[in-house]
């Protein structure tokens, strides 16, 4: 069974501060996805990267995918509160017919 | 483009009675449909796949007699909760394949509390 392990689970900073979620596995994935989700609504979509090495940025956030595809992190500069919520990275594999892996989630809270 | 709509948003039932939650795929046609659970705080967890045309698979640990998955078209997909129990209570959220092999949408959940 593949696992996702997404560390940390809790973070609270202040605003301005940078922070980094770690998505690590033991195992190959095809494709990582990191997705954010507020309470109450479901996960939205914020990447996806497939080449081993590869980086991603999306304003303040960016995204890297491990040379070996085993792993992922996604790193916030100069959080904001609005950065609250729900962080998820989900893998996806060739031989889990379609089904994404889900790390354990990081609770973000971004104090004004 | 690629929306899933869930309904209900919330439901309130008491326990002993079934719930039925539903998942339409907007502007794709969704063979593959995910289901997952979700508790406060914590991850998704799948609770099954349900193939168009098709019985749906389910996790280990999931039962399929209290959780009936129905996927009878290619715009909708059904989870039904029988006899509800306060235990049953959680966050339910179905996710759409609208594109192999990334393309996967979320719906905006469905809050369950039996009481």
């Amino acid at each position: 069974t593949q696992l996702l392990e997404q560390s940390p689970q809790f973070l609270s900073i202040q605003e301005g501060e940078n922070l980094t979620v770690y998505c690590n596995s033991s195992s190959v994935f095809s494709s990582l996805q990191w997705y954010r989700q507020e309470p109450g609504e479901g996960p939205v979509l914020l990447v996806t990267v497939v080449t081993g090495g590869e980086v991603k940025k999306l304003k303040r956030l960016t995204f890297q995918f491990g040379d070996a595809r085993k792993d992922s992190s996604l790193h916030i500069t100069a959080a904001q509160p609005g950065d609250t919520g729900l962080y998820l990275c989900a893998g996806g594999a060739d031989n889990q017919g379609g089904k994404l892996i889900f790390g354990q989630g990081t609770e973000l809270s971004v104090k004004p | 483009g690629a929306v899933v709509s869930q309904h209900p948003s919330r439901v309130i039932c008491k326990s002993g009675t079934s719930v039925k939650i539903e998942c339409r795929s907007l502007d794709f046609q969704a063979t593959t449909m995910f289901w997952y659970r979700q508790f406060p705080k914590k991850s998704l967890m799948l609770m099954a796949t349900s193939n168009e045309g098709s019985k749906a698979t389910y996790e280990q640990g999931v039962e399929k007699d209290k959780f009936l998955i129905n996927h009878a078209s290619l715009t909708l997909s059904t989870l039904t909760v029988t006899s509800a129990h306060p235990e049953d209570s959680s966050f339910y959220i179905c996710s759409g394949r609208w594109g192999a092999p990334y393309g996967y949408t979320f719906g905006s959940g469905t809050r369950l509390t039996v009481v």
